[in-house]
């Protein structure tokens, strides 16, 4: 079976300073990766996909940047923290089945807090 | 844009009543997806319909999918605290990409 992997938990980080946050998918070849942005019990905010390696969809312009080295992992990576990217991060992962549509299935997410 | 409208944004209901949220858009989508998020949590996959005119049943959660499937609806029957959380509907039009509800927050109490 699937499963997707999100560290760290929780991060609590310095406005101006770096960030990087890892998603790693098991059970499956070749997904869609997606980062997600929720504000506390809101809708999600897609901030960027990817289709395969190497190979990055920003949705939202912003200081954030993703990258995807390997074929199961994706990384969400910041030079410079702002307040406003404080929120909770959401790697999700999708595949298209014949008959039963697109569902994409998500991480536990990282709680991170900009002071 | 496509936009999927869900309604009502926050529900605050007594143990044992029964409850309807919806999922309205002007798109068509190919599929639907519905999911329930607790606090800290990620969101979890409730049901995927596809077909117009689908009902799905998950115990006391039904799941309906218009006819022009352009809409699609949830039912909780004698709802239950554990059923508190935030539920998110999402439509898919098979491409890379799903579009999200804003969604429904939901608190049942005892």
């Amino acid at each position: 079976s699937q499963t997707i992997h999100q560290w760290p938990a929780t991060l609590v980080q310095p406005v101006g300073s770096p960030l990087s946050l890892e998603c790693t998918v098991e059970g499956t070849s070749n997904p869609n990766l997606y980062w997600y942005r929720q504000a506390a019990g809101r809708g999600l905010q897609l901030l960027f996909y990817s289709v395969g390696i190497g190979q990055i969809s920003s949705e939202v312009p912003q200081n954030l940047s993703a990258s995807r080295p390997q074929d199961r992992q994706f990384i969400l990576s910041s030079k410079k923290l702002l307040l406003s990217d404080s929120g909770f991060y959401l790697c999700a992962w999708m595949v298209f089945g014949r008959g039963s549509g697109e569902t994409q299935y998500f991480g536990p997410g990282t709680r991170l807090l900009v002071l | 844009t496509q936009l999927l409208e869900q309604s009502p944004q926050f529900l605050s209901i007594q143990e044992g009543e029964n409850l309807t949220v919806y999922c309205n858009s002007s798109s068509v989508f190919s599929s639907l997806q519905w999911y329930r998020q607790e606090p800290g949590e990620g969101p979890v996959l409730l049901v995927t319909v596809v077909t117009g005119g689908e009902v799905k049943k998950l115990k006391r959660l039904t799941f309906q999918f218009g006819d022009a499937r352009k809409d699609s609806s949830l039912h909780i029957t004698a709802a239950q605290p554990g059923d508190t959380g935030l539920y998110l509907c999402a439509g898919g039009r098979g491409y890379s990409t799903l579009t999200f509800g804003k969604g429904t927050m939901l608190l049942v109490s005892p």
